[in-house]
């Protein structure tokens, strides 16, 4: 089977930096993806890791330890619209998502 | 360039009826898949199609049917309705599988079942 862990719930203030963990357990994998949901809304990709290591994307960047079974996503420079909840998901013939983290930035 | 479009928005339904969810795609996307959403969790993959004329069951597929005549659309059906299938439904495309498959995703169907 396949299971991806998240936090349920991460708080911070504006201008902070969060970290948010993702540990997997799959069969078959080729990658770690993140997504961004608000409210009401559809999930958006935000980033892809293939490979070990670190990708950057503006504020965001995520990371990948095959070996250890474990990701995260780090957001930077916070902003209040990015309150939001974000998933993690693996990469097989199709994506399995991970319970989602609900992240919440205050003034 | 409409992305991924999903008819309808709301529905509301009486236990043993049938409906039947379109998602359409204009991005050329060769995959399909349709996901549901409870309130405070994550999406749970229903059933998923490769390609035109193909389908595979996901995680959830119990009471719940797809089909993939065109490349462009790809149809969800329910043949009697039950309240433990009420939640948002998500339609997502994307150019392939395997090692990258970003998703992109339909604004969603909020079905009720009474």
């Amino acid at each position: 089977g396949q299971s991806l862990e998240q936090p349920s719930e991460v708080t911070a203030v504006e201008g902070a930096i969060v970290q948010i963990n993702c540990t997997y357990q799959t069969s078959g994998f080729y990658g770690l993806s993140w997504y961004q949901q608000h409210d009401g809304g559809a999930p958006t990709f935000l980033s892809y890791n293939a490979l070990d290591g670190l990708e950057e994307t503006g504020r965001f960047s995520s990371f990948l330890s095959r070996s250890d079974s474990y990701g995260y996503l780090l957001l930077q420079e916070l902003q209040m619209k990015d309150s939001a909840s974000y998933f993690c998901a693996n990469n097989t013939d199709k994506l399995i998502f991970g319970t989602g983290t609900r992240l919440q930035v205050f003034p | 360039n409409a992305g991924v479009t999903q008819t309808p928005k709301f529905r509301v339904l009486k236990t043993g009826q049938s409906m039947t969810l379109l998602c359409a795609q204009d991005m050329n996307h060769e995959y399909m898949y349709w996901y549901r959403q409870d309130p405070g969790m994550g999406l749970r993959l229903i059933h998923y199609s490769v390609g035109e004329g193909t389908t595979a069951k996901g995680e959830v597929p119990d009471g719940y049917n797809v089909s993939r005549l065109k490349k462009q659309n790809f149809l969800l059906g329910l043949e009697s309705a039950a309240p433990s299938q009420t939640s948002v439904y998500f339609c997502a495309s994307s150019w392939g599988g395997s090692s990258y498959n970003e998703q992109f995703f339909g604004p969603g169907t909020r079905l009720t079942v009474l």
